[in-house]
């Protein structure tokens, strides 16, 4: 069980460069948020997925967009690159949507946009 | 809008002395609390949580009591290992669990 897996661990983009940040989980988890983490400002949520076939936004959703083909992968794309992006991103799953379920981390992907 | 305010650090300890991190929140209805734990390269973990007022979540030593009147969930432990030296998360959980909302993170540092 490898739990909440993403790819690739670090990334250099040029400013106007796409890519997709891989996520995937093995728990058979329903919800899957992507979040980023910036100095001084804690997580903020991205996007998120309550199931197959369905994102919504979170706090911070321009820029970047998701799509959830299958319950274990939830990529988030980028679709051009900007330097305001350069941030770590998490991905997380979670069983259900209330506090008894516990959200699970993945190791997160370390991005600088130059 | 719903926000987590949490102590800067870094906070620095020497091994067994005692630990507290302050949290205080700002939330509509009745939120459920949480702490996170993220250690050096790693993501991050669920250290503890409380989902009403006046629980008391704990795990590994930590300890954090829901304080509905002064709107604070303060994580401590007795006796710190350098082991506990990390970066710890207060979040809440206000409009489903899904959504979490975090504080900025506190770095623990705890020497021999």
């Amino acid at each position: 069980n490898a739990g909440v897996t993403q790819t690739p661990k670090f990334q250099v983009l040029k400013t106007g460069q796409s890519m997709t940040l891989q996520c995937a989980q093995d728990m058979n988890h329903e919800y899957m948020s992507w979040y980023r983490q910036d100095p001084g400002m804690g997580l903020r949520l991205i996007h998120y997925s309550v199931g197959a076939g369905i994102t919504d936004q979170g706090e911070v959703p321009n820029g970047y967009n998701v799509s959830r083909s299958t319950t274990e992968d939830f990529p988030l794309r980028l679709l051009s690159a900007a330097p305001s992006q350069t941030s770590v991103y998490f991905c997380a799953s979670t069983q259900g949507p209330g506090p008894a379920y516990e959200q699970y981390f993945g190791p997160g992907t370390r991005l600088t946009v130059t | 809008g719903d926000s987590v305010t949490q102590m800067e650090g870094p906070v620095t300890l020497s091994e067994e002395a005692f630990l507290t991190i302050n949290c205080t929140y700002t939330a509509t209805g009745y939120p459920s609390l949480f702490w996170y734990v993220q250690y050096p390269g790693e993501g991050l973990q669920l250290l503890l949580k409380a989902t009403k007022a006046d629980d008391k979540g704990s795990n590994k030593g930590f300890e954090a009591t829901y304080r509905k009147e002064t709107t604070s969930f303060h994580l401590e432990k007795g006796s710190v290992q350098v082991s506990d030296s990390a970066v710890y998360f207060c979040a809440l959980s206000a409009t489903g669990f899904q959504k979490l909302v975090f504080g900025t993170g506190t770095r623990l540092l705890v020497s021999p």
